[in-house]
């Protein structure tokens, strides 16, 4: 079946460290996001990218870094400069041209102990 | 992106209606209505969209005022699986620096009950 993977669900990260978050899709789809959300908040945009080796900042970057090197996978890096990192993280992708949904993954929860 | 006012919570009996109102006062011409539902601790899903024509698929209708100040997402028959957080959310459906940046505000909890 298509969708899009996230990988792993749940991750604990040591501060100082970086981590790498994994999002996959076999939708063929060009553009792919990444959100993050606090409890009983709502989404907010980190980073997105409308093609293969291209990405801009969504509102929240910093701390962030991504990479397009292939078009279905967008791998999400939480640095050691950010500073909150704690929360639920949402890969989510979009057909692009005419199409107008976005489909979400099934999120990754990492936790900094 | 217009900004989208949703109550924050409502409560329906299971076999019923489930009805979620949405105010977008100030949307413009080339902005979609969307809804998604999110379960907790998983990713939104998609439920319908809209212009301006009323929208119907196999899990929800779509009421847009003849205005387009406001929308009312119809669940025909409510289950308790449909027991999440609902977003209402407006964005141009276009390419830029708007694409794909979906604006989520709190949404409303709706609890299905027995």
């Amino acid at each position: 079946d298509g969708g899009i993977t996230q990988s792993p669900k749940y991750l604990f990260r040591k501060e100082g460290q970086n981590v790498t978050l994994s999002c996959e899709q076999n939708l063929n789809h060009d553009a792919m996001y990444w959100y993050r959300q606090d409890p009983g908040q709502g989404l907010r945009l980190i980073y997105y990218s409308q093609i293969v080796n291209d990405f801009q900042k969504g509102d929240i970057a910093e701390g962030y870094s991504v990479s397009r090197e292939k078009k279905e996978s967008f791998p999400l890096t939480v640095t050691s400069a950010q500073k909150n990192p704690t929360a639920f993280y949402l890969c989510a992708s979009h057909i692009g041209g005419a199409g107008n949904t976005i489909y979400f993954g099934e999120g990754s929860w990492l936790t900094v102990v | 992106d217009a900004k989208t006012t949703q109550p924050p919570s409502m409560d329906c009996a299971e076999g019923r209606a489930a009805n979620l109102p949405c105010n977008h006062s100030t949307i413009s011409g080339n902005e979609y209505v969307y809804w998604y539902r999110q379960i907790h601790s998983q990713g939104p899903q998609y439920i319908i969209h809209g212009l301006k024509n009323n929208e119907t698929n196999e899990m929800a209708s779509l009421i847009i005022t003849e205005d387009r100040k406001s929308s009312t997402l119809i669940l025909p028959h409510a289950t308790l699986r449909d027991t999440a957080v609902y977003y209402c959310i407006v964005r141009a459906n276009a390419g830029g620096t708007s694409y794909g940046k979906l604006t989520f505000g709190q949404g409303t909890i709706l609890t299905v009950h027995p």
